[in-house]
């Protein structure tokens, strides 16, 4: 059981667009910064957005962050097939007896 | 080029030890805060311990606290992994990863395989 909640699947056709959620609490998406991985079938995870909605160079601006609250959500627009693999959201959890990083469960994007 | 590689993965059997090894390159790793972070088969993906530029911090997740140990050596640019006591459920790829924040994990290596079996 992930601390951080996302959809296991969410799936679209190409060219469309797709949104994934990343429920949390207080002491880890309400008080911190969110960022998001992809990882592709049989590769290392990769950053994709940081401090809840700024994009790594190299990545394109089909891809975006947003956060409020407790929760956030990654959009990905003009799907694509290469577009296909799991994504994970990550934060700090500022737990006052054990901080600590948590991630979401992954959640498996099909581009039909 | 930002560059980690791990290595020391392989098959223990479960009450054994393995010392994992990260070697960082293209940047001042002694800035940095480094994490280590598994993926068992099949499965999300799970932070396992994180250690201060200098050593003085650590924290690790509840289930390896007394059987992993992090350590690095700024010198060498190279970050560690020890674990003891080896479990089947600590089967895994062990990723090391570069924190900035904490906020971020950028980049990543390409992962060694951790194999709990008899």
């Amino acid at each position: 059981q992930s601390v951080l909640t996302q959809p296991p699947s969410v799936s679209a056709a190409p060219g469309q667009k797709v949104t994934i959620s990343c429920s949390g609490s207080s002491s880890n998406i309400g008080n911190n910064y969110v960022s998001w991985y992809q990882q592709l079938p049989g590769t290392a995870p990769k950053l994709l957005i940081y401090d809840n909605n700024k994009r790594p160079s190299g990545i394109p601006d089909r891809f975006s962050g947003s956060k409020s609250g407790t929760s956030a959500t990654l959009g990905i627009t003009g799907l694509q097939t290469g577009d296909e693999a799991d994504y994970y959201c990550g934060t700090w959890d500022s737990s006052l007896s054990a901080p600590h990083w948590v991630f979401g469960g992954g959640t498996k994007l099909t581009v039909l | 080029e930002v560059q980690l590689v791990e290595s020391g993965g392989g098959l223990v059997q479960p009450g054994g030890s393995l010392r994992l090894s990260c070697a960082a390159s293209g940047f001042t790793f002694s800035s940095y805060w480094m994490s280590w972070v598994r993926q068992a088969p099949g499965k999300g993906l799970e932070w396992v311990a994180n250690i201060k530029q200098d050593g003085s911090e650590k924290y690790y997740v509840d289930s390896v606290k007394g059987r992993f140990t992090i350590s690095r050596d700024n010198a060498k640019n190279s970050l560690y992994l020890q674990m003891n006591s080896l479990r089947a459920e600590d089967t895994a790829v062990y990723y090391c990863a570069r924190e900035r924040g904490p906020r971020r994990f950028d980049p990543w290596g390409q992962g060694t395989l951790v194999t709990v079996s008899s």
